[in-house]
């Protein structure tokens, strides 16, 4: 069984620029939600995708979006990257009938400049 | 308002000792409660879950934790505690069905000789 991975795992942008980070979710879950982690913070919901929809969001901007594929591998976009989004970005995994169990990603540490 | 509270923003322990490490939750009914660990740099990784019956509950690497519903606790403990468990760790819950998870603030643990 293949767990959550997520690309890249490291990443540099300046201000303005835009960036796209992705997520593979674990086999046989079909909901894959995104958490932003500040250093020494705890995870922040951003949103969640279930069979391709969006199922939920947290508070954050709309420069903030995502996708999720058939095969429920998910997409985060974030847009016009300001600095206060330098962060540890989490990705997690789950399926209804594993008691809402999410199992996470190694994340992907976003340095904006 | 839904919350979790981790009061021990930082602990340090020798090796050998135990350790207990406490979690509040603010709900209106039984959520499911949950124990993550973080490695510094690293994704979450799942230490034990509860979702009914027995309140005390086994998980990885020798932790356990009691849930006391008079009490909204859901406290992690461990009898004797390795170097290598030095890390963060986050109480959380999820409220009901697929939805975002509620974190804690995190505990740090340090380890010492």
């Amino acid at each position: 069984e293949t767990g959550v991975t997520q690309s890249p795992t490291h990443l540099i942008k300046t201000r303005g620029q835009q960036v796209t980070l992705r997520c593979s979710s674990q086999s046989g879950h079909n909901t894959v939600s995104w958490y932003q982690q500040a250093l020494g913070q705890g995870p922040q919901f951003i949103f969640q995708y279930y069979r391709e929809e969006e199922n939920g969001r947290g508070n954050f901007p709309p420069r903030f979006s995502g996708l999720q594929f058939p095969n429920y591998s998910s997409e985060l976009n974030v847009n016009a990257l300001e600095l206060d989004d330098s962060a540890l970005y989490l990705c997690a995994s789950s399926s209804p009938g594993t008691e809402e169990t999410q199992y996470f990603g190694p994340g992907t540490r976003l340095l904006v400049l | 308002a839904q919350s979790v509270t981790q009061p021990d923003i930082h602990i340090t322990v020798s090796e050998g000792a135990s350790l207990e490490l406490r979690c509040n939750y603010s709900y209106g009914a039984t959520p499911y409660l949950f124990w993550y660990v973080q490695s510094p740099g690293q994704g979450l990784q799942l230490l034990l879950k509860y979702f009914s019956g027995d309140t005390l509950v086994q998980g990885i690497k020798g932790f356990e934790a009691e849930f006391k519903r008079s009490q909204s606790s859901f406290n992690l403990r461990k009898p004797s505690v390795h170097w290598s468990d030095a890390a963060e760790y986050f109480c959380l819950f999820n409220p009901s069905g697929n939805t975002p998870l509620v974190f804690g603030k995190g505990t740090r643990l340090s380890v010492i000789a």
